[in-house]
Parts: structure tokens; C-alpha cells; sequence
């Protein structure tokens, strides 16, 4: 079974400041693992995702995310927060198999403080 | 571009009174899923299906019910609302390549339902 762990319901940061949002997972097999924003009132949209290809996956709004297999780690990071980065974000594993699902994390609300 | 759209947008219903809340998807997507939101829970699964015609059960699934007859459609139906079906739902469409756990989710705006 895989299983993702999101540290922090909660982080708030000033502008300008770096954004950490932690994420672990657990998975079985190779996993597919992904970062999804949520703005107010709206669905999810994709961050960013890795597929193997490369540890240090870029996505967009300046974001990326360094998958540590070791640490059975995905964090999110951005250099530098801007107020239009609150949001909730969510990250996401898919394991493959007969599992043909993601599974979500429970989110981390980001405040970004003037 | 209309991507993933779900109808209706909010609705309340009384406790013991059904509907269904339907998605409808213009990307020629395989995979179609159902999420319930609810505050400090995350996304949690409630049905999905891997093809027209095919559905399958998720993490929640008691109390719904869901059909796919056609590929551009995925509907899901509350046969009785329990006030535990308050919440926000998402429906989703994706085409990974490798397959449904693979790719991107495409998701809609949510429909917001309210059972008193």
C-alpha cells in the first residue's frame, strides 16, 4: 500500500522568504510522486511531477521538488515566496500495480505574509 | 477550452433525498475519479474508472454510486444524503501513459453540497 505524509498542515512565510513544504511517501515500487496548488474556491492544479527521469523536477510559478529516494522524500521548495503563492498544496504518490489511483496527502494551507 | 466541468456547482439537499452530481470531460481521457474534500482530511477517493463502461470502488465509497456510460461522462448519485455527505467533491479525468497513476489529474471547480 502506499501512503503519503504531508509535515505541516499549516506554514507561513514572509515574502520573499523561502518556501519549504515537506512531503514523504511510502511506497512498495518505483513511485510516481506529484505536487498539486489549490486556490481558493477552484480544483487542483499540477505543480510539478516525477517520473524517474530526473531527481530535481522544476515546475511552474518558479517551484521545483527534489525527490531523495534514501529519505523517502519529495519536498517542495520555491527560493523566494510571492504573495499570489497562498494556496493549499498537496502532494501525491501513484505506485502502479492493480493501484490504479493516487493517493493525496491531507495538504498544507501556505500563508504568505507581507 | 472546458477541460473538466462539473454540474451542479452548489447544492443543498435534506438528509434521505438523492441526486446526482454529474462531469463531464472533453479530453478524450481515459480515467475518471470522484474526490470528496473535506477540512483537514485531504482528498479522499470515492469511486473511479479506468474505461467507458467500467467503475470501480475507492477509499469511501459507501453511499454512492457512480456509472460511466459514456467516455466523456462519469456521474455520481447519493441515494439517500446523510449529513456525513456534506462536503466539496471533485471529479477528475487523466490519460497517463503508463497508466492512471502515471499522469497529470485534470480536475473541475468542485460541486459543493450541503445536506441539512
Amino acid at each position: 500500500a502506499q501512503s503519503v505524509t504531508q509535515l505541516g498542515s499549516h506554514v507561513s512565510v514572509s515574502e520573499g522568504a523561502l518556501v519549504l513544504l515537506r512531503c514523504n511517501y511510502s511506497s512498495s515500487v518505483p513511485p510516481y510522486l506529484f505536487w498539486y496548488v489549490q486556490y481558493p474556491n477552484q480544483g487542483l492544479q499540477l505543480l510539478l511531477k516525477y517520473t524517474s527521469a530526473a531527481t530535481l523536477v522544476k515546475g511552474i510559478n518558479g517551484f521545483e521538488a527534489e525527490f531523495k529516494k534514501s529519505e523517502t522524500s519529495f519536498h517542495l521548495t520555491k527560493p523566494s515566496a510571492h504573495m499570489s503563492d497562498a494556496a493549499e498544496y498537496f502532494c501525491a504518490v501513484g505506485a502502479g500495480g492493480s493501484n490504479y489511483k493516487l493517493t493525496f496527502g491531507k495538504g498544507t494551507l501556505l500563508t504568505v505574509n507581507p | 477550452n472546458a477541460g473538466v466541468t462539473q454540474t451542479p456547482k452548489f447544492r443543498v439537499l435534506k438528509t434521505g433525498q438523492s441526486m446526482t452530481l454529474l462531469c463531464a470531460q472533453d479530453m478524450n481521457h481515459e480515467y475518471m475519479y470522484w474526490y470528496r474534500q473535506d477540512p483537514g482530511m485531504g482528498l479522499r477517493l470515492i469511486h473511479y474508472s479506468v474505461g467507458e463502461g467500467t467503475t470501480a470502488k475507492g477509499e469511501v465509497p459507501d453511499g454512492y454510486n457512480v456509472s460511466r456510460l459514456k467516455k466523456q461522462n462519469f456521474l455520481l448519485g447519493l441515494e439517500s444524503a446523510a449529513p456525513s455527505q456534506t462536503s466539496v467533491y471533485f471529479c477528475a479525468s487523466g490519460a497517463g501513459a503508463r497508466g492512471p497513476h502515471t499522469g497529470e489529474l485534470f480536475f473541475g471547480e468542485g460541486s459543493r453540497l450541503t445536506v441539512l
